[in-house]
């Protein structure tokens, strides 16, 4: 039951360089999110999508996109990293609606990502 | 908008004595209240949540957590802590309006033998 998974686990970039991270659900869930966790900081959200082909801004979205590719995939890519995006990064579904602001999120496993 | 705070960075138990992480909110509307852990390099796991009815909910490992609308509180509770309790606790709201999950910075729990 693999639940949320997110690729890669690690990975290191050099500043103005870009990439994708990978995020798949297999629970049938209609929202998914991306966080980024910094240390003193708690999880802060970047995007979201409530529902296939929406997306939303979070709190911190600035340096960020994201694609939701389908109702399974939400990828977030970093255009040109810069080393304040060096951090770790969780994606994260639900079955939530706005209507149903009780629904769970559930958590991959996280991404560490430097950026020098 | 909505937030949440909690107060403490870490909080110390010896093992077998009561905890208590504290956490309070604020957010519009009827909030709806989670407890999640994490343990060192992975990912949260959700541990319990207040939607609606008896204030003290009851959730995984032991734990439970007591709402208390006039304080704006949402307090995590185990009676007797365990070594293995030690890690970071998360709280977190989402208000009636929204899908937004919004976190605390988090408390530190360490629990000494």
């Amino acid at each position: 039951n693999a639940g949320v998974t997110q690729t890669p686990k690690f990975q290191v970039l050099k500043t103005g360089q870009s990439m994708t991270l990978q995020c798949a659900q297999d629970m049938n869930h209609n929202s998914m999110y991306w966080y980024r966790q910094d240390p003193g900081m708690g999880l802060r959200l970047i995007y979201y999508s409530a529902s296939e082909g929406t997306t939303d801004k979070g709190e911190v979205p600035n340096g960020y996109n994201v694609s939701r590719l389908n109702k399974r995939e939400f990828s977030l890519r970093l255009e040109s990293a810069a080393p304040s995006q060096t951090s770790v990064y969780f994606c994260a579904s639900s079955v939530a609606t706005v209507t149903d602001s009780g629904n769970t999120i559930y958590f991959g496993e996280g991404s560490w990502l430097t950026v020098v | 908008a909505q937030s949440v705070a909690q107060p403490e960075d870490q909080v110390n138990v010896a093992e077998g004595n009561p905890l208590t992480v504290k956490c309070t909110y604020s957010v519009s509307g009827n909030p709806y209240l989670f407890w999640y852990v994490q343990y060192p390099n992975r990912g949260l796991q959700f541990l319990l949540k207040y939607i609606t009815g008896d204030n003290l909910v009851k959730g995984s490992y032991g734990f439970e957590a007591e709402f208390n609308k006039s304080q704006t509180s949402f307090h995590l509770k185990k009676p007797s802590a365990l070594v293995s309790d030690s890690a970071l606790y998360f709280c977190a709201v989402r208000g009636g309006d929204t899908d937004k999950l919004i976190f605390g910075t988090g408390t530190r729990l360490q629990v000494f033998p």
